[in-house]
C-alpha cells in the first residue's frame, strides 16, 4: 500500500535555528512529491519535486528529493516565529491515481522567540 | 488571480441530516479534488473531478458523493450524517491536464460539526 511517513512528528526550536523535516514514501508509480505548510486553515503550497526537478529553493526554505532512497527533506534556515505551522508532505502517483494526493501525518514545528 | 473559495465556512448539522459543500476553483483550473481532514486520520482523499467527470475516488462510503459543473465549480454531498463525519473538508484546484505535473492549491475549507 502506498504510504508517506514524516519525521519528526513535532519539533520545538528557537528563532534563528535551522530545521530539517523528513519525508519518506513508498509508492508503486511515483509522479511527484509536494510540500505544504498549514497554519490555521488551508494548506499552502510550498514546493513540488519531480524526476526532472529534484531540488527547489525559495528564500529560507529548500527541499530535495532522493528518488533512489525514496525520501525528501525540507530545510528551513534562520527560522522565525512565523514558520510555526504543520508541514505536510504528499505524493502524487501516476496512472489511475491522477488527482489524488496521499499525505503524511505532518510535522508540527514550533518556533519560540 | 482569485484563489479557491469554499462555502460555507462553518456548518453545524445533526446526525441523519445531509449537507452540501461548494468549491469554486481558481480561474482556468479544470480539476477539483476533495479531502477530509481529521485529527486522527489526517488528510484523506475523497474524490477528484475533471471536466464534470469523476476521475478518481478514495475509500469513503457511498454517503459521500460529488459533482462538477460546466464552469468547473464542484459540490460534495454527505448524506445520513454520522458523528464521525465531523471534520474539515478541503477542496483543491489544479489545471488537471493529463500528463503534466499539477500543483494542487487548497481552499480555506468548510468546518463541519455533526451533533
Amino acid at each position: 500500500e502506498d504510504k508517506v511517513v514524516q519525521s519528526p512528528l513535532s519539533l520545538v526550536v528557537h528563532e534563528g535555528d535551522t530545521v530539517t523535516l523528513n519525508c519518506s514514501y513508498e509508492v508503486t508509480n511515483f509522479r511527484s512529491l509536494l510540500w505544504y505548510k498549514q497554519e490555521k486553515k488551508a494548506p499552502t503550497f510550498l514546493f513540488m519535486l519531480t524526476s526532472s526537478g529534484i531540488e527547489k529553493k525559495s528564500g529560507r526554505l529548500s527541499s530535495i528529493l532522493d528518488k533512489k532512497e525514496l525520501f525528501s527533506i525540507l530545510n528551513i534556515t534562520a527560522t522565525q516565529t512565523g514558520d510555526s505551522a504543520v508541514y505536510l508532505c504528499a505524493f502524487s502517483a501516476g496512472g489511475t491515481s491522477y488527482g489524488k494526493l496521499t499525505f503524511g501525518q505532518g510535522t508540527i514545528l514550533t518556533v519560540h522567540p | 488571480k482569485a484563489g479557491v473559495t469554499q462555502t460555507p465556512r462553518y456548518l453545524i448539522k445533526t446526525r441523519g441530516q445531509q449537507v452540501t459543500l461548494s468549491c469554486s476553483p481558481i480561474s482556468g483550473h479544470r480539476s477539483v479534488s476533495w479531502y477530509q481532514q481529521t485529527p486522527g486520520q489526517g488528510l484523506q482523499f475523497l474524490f477528484e473531478y475533471f471536466s464534470e467527470t469523476q476521475r478518481n475516488k478514495g475509500n469513503f462510503p457511498g454517503r459521500f458523493s460529488g459533482r462538477q459543473f460546466s464552469n468547473s465549480r464542484s459540490e460534495m454531498n454527505v448524506s445520513t450524517l454520522e458523528l464521525g463525519d465531523s471534520a474539515l473538508y478541503l477542496c483543491a484546484s489544479f489545471l488537471g491536464l493529463a500528463g503534466s505535473y499539477n500543483e494542487q492549491f487548497f481552499g480555506p475549507g468548510t468546518r463541519l460539526t455533526v451533533l
